[in-house]
């Protein structure tokens, strides 16, 4: 089936720095999604995209939070500074159309803030 | 307060038995509903969605939705082992896709 790929996935690094998350979508899809899953359990909405913009994001997607996808490039979700609430499986999805479409994940970045 | 609730949070069947899961929302703009299955170390995986009032059957697993009482449900017959994953009840409105997941039913398939 359609794959989502998610690069790295494993991200360790000290709190304040940068990171850079990095998702390559199924490539017909128009959607892209953010979620945040901690302790393996509850999967949490940050962002959704379109077209080059932000659609809708949650009161987790903390003002540190930026994504984009440059033309034919990676969706990416860039934490700066990152704090060490943020250490969490980040996953990508995807989807072609907006509403009452099924999500595409990948296998998640599992980030790890010390 | 939570969209999605689901329950059990855990639940252990013998292999070739019945798994049921069960969820809910608060929310009656909800339209949309979907059950997804993570394995460990996987990310999320739609198993079915379901629109419409009723039963939708495929291959051993049935899900049941009442838009009235907001109540969705999963059945799983004849589970295997390769069953045992974390499944996730999921919903959305009609005009986005922003996709609120529950908490999540640990299944466990005990051979």
């Amino acid at each position: 089936g359609p794959k989502v790929l998610q690069i790295p996935s494993h991200q360790i690094i000290d709190m304040g720095q940068m990171v850079t998350l990095n998702c390559d979508p199924v490539s017909n899809h128009l959607y892209f999604y953010w979620y945040k899953q901690i302790l393996g359990q509850q999967m949490e909405f940050l962002v959704n995209f379109y077209n080059g913009k932000v659609m809708e994001k949650s009161k987790l997607f903390k003002d540190q939070f930026s994504v984009e996808r440059p033309d034919g490039s990676y969706f990416t979700l860039k934490i700066q500074p990152t704090a060490l609430e943020d250490s969490a499986v980040y996953f990508c999805a995807s989807s072609p159309l907006l509403s009452a479409e099924t999500l595409y994940f990948g296998s998640g970045t599992r980030l790890t803030v010390l | 307060q939570q969209k999605v609730q689901q329950s059990p949070e855990s639940l252990s069947v013998p292999e070739g038995g019945m798994a049921s899961l069960n969820c809910t929302s608060s929310d009656r703009n909800f339209q949309y509903f979907w059950w997804y299955r993570q394995h460990s170390g996987e990310g999320p995986k739609a198993l079915m969605s379901i629109f419409s009032d009723g039963d939708k059957k495929e291959g051993r697993f049935t899900a049941h939705l009442n838009k009235a009482s907001l109540h969705v449900s999963l059945h799983i017959r004849d589970s295997q082992p390769s069953d045992s994953a974390l499944y996730f009840c999921a919903a959305s409105e009609q005009s986005n896709n922003r996709i609120f997941f529950g908490d999540g039913t640990q299944l466990v398939v005990k051979p």
